[in-house]
């Protein structure tokens, strides 16, 4: 079956404006997570959905963040009035265990960010 | 709070070489998982291993092994004649059963020369 996918691969944007990364969990999977890794930060964890549960919105750098998944599949990550520091690979990660067994969690190739 | 320590920014070994790559954790959970992942030029990461906080028993896999021990919070990875092909970048991580994330280490640059 096919793995986690991400688009767009790569988003070149303007200061200020709104972008929005999309993520195709793996079929079946019932938790899907969102990481961001840039230069100087390493792997950082943004945000997770499990099932219908509240999502964990912990690891949001900002209010200008915010996520979505509808119908307990695909995923949205939309950044508003995108800064320079926003620049970054926006991983998304997929896993069929809820939280606490562990189970391993598989990556999309990510979505290359560059603000302008 | 949890942490990933990863100390060796970068190594560079010649080919055939074994090479270990450290991983020291901190964790105030009593259970949780430590993981490796490979991340190589092509940017996508690659689960190798999991392991939960009971079991302490090395492991191997081809040239890969693993050695945990919680008594030094370390789960250092090694691999055996290295080959080219193993040039990545290597990251330990935790979860801890409390929590739903990863917490990366900041990764070690493994470089393989023929």
């Amino acid at each position: 079956g096919a793995g986690v996918s991400q688009s767009p691969s790569n988003k070149v944007t303007e200061k200020g404006k709104d972008v929005e990364l999309r993520c195709d969990p793996i079929s079946g999977h019932t938790a899907l997570y969102w990481y961001r890794q840039s230069l100087g930060q390493g792997l950082e964890f943004l945000i997770y959905f499990q099932g219908n549960s509240a999502p964990d919105k912990s690891g949001l750098p900002s209010d200008r963040f915010s996520a979505e998944r509808t119908g307990g599949s695909v995923s949205t990550l939309t950044i508003q009035r995108t800064q320079q520091e926003d620049s970054a690979v926006y991983l998304c990660a997929s896993s069929s265990a809820v939280a606490g067994l562990g189970n391993e969690q598989f990556f999309g190739p990510g979505t290359r960010l560059t603000v302008l | 709070a949890q942490k990933v320590t990863q100390a060796q920014t970068e190594i560079s070994v010649v080919e055939k070489e074994d090479v270990t790559l450290d991983c020291v954790y901190e964790t105030r959970d009593t259970t949780y998982y430590l993981f490796w992942y490979k991340q190589p030029p092509s940017g996508e990461l690659v689960f190798l291993i999991r392991r939960n906080s009971f079991d302490e028993q090395n492991e191997i896999s081809g040239r890969y092994s693993w050695n945990f021990q919680k008594s030094t919070s370390s789960f250092n990875f090694t691999i055996t004649a290295s080959q080219v092909v193993d040039s990545a970048v290597y990251f330990c991580a935790l979860r801890e059963t409390s929590g739903s994330r990863l917490t990366f280490g900041e990764g070690t640059q493994l470089t393989v020369n023929p």
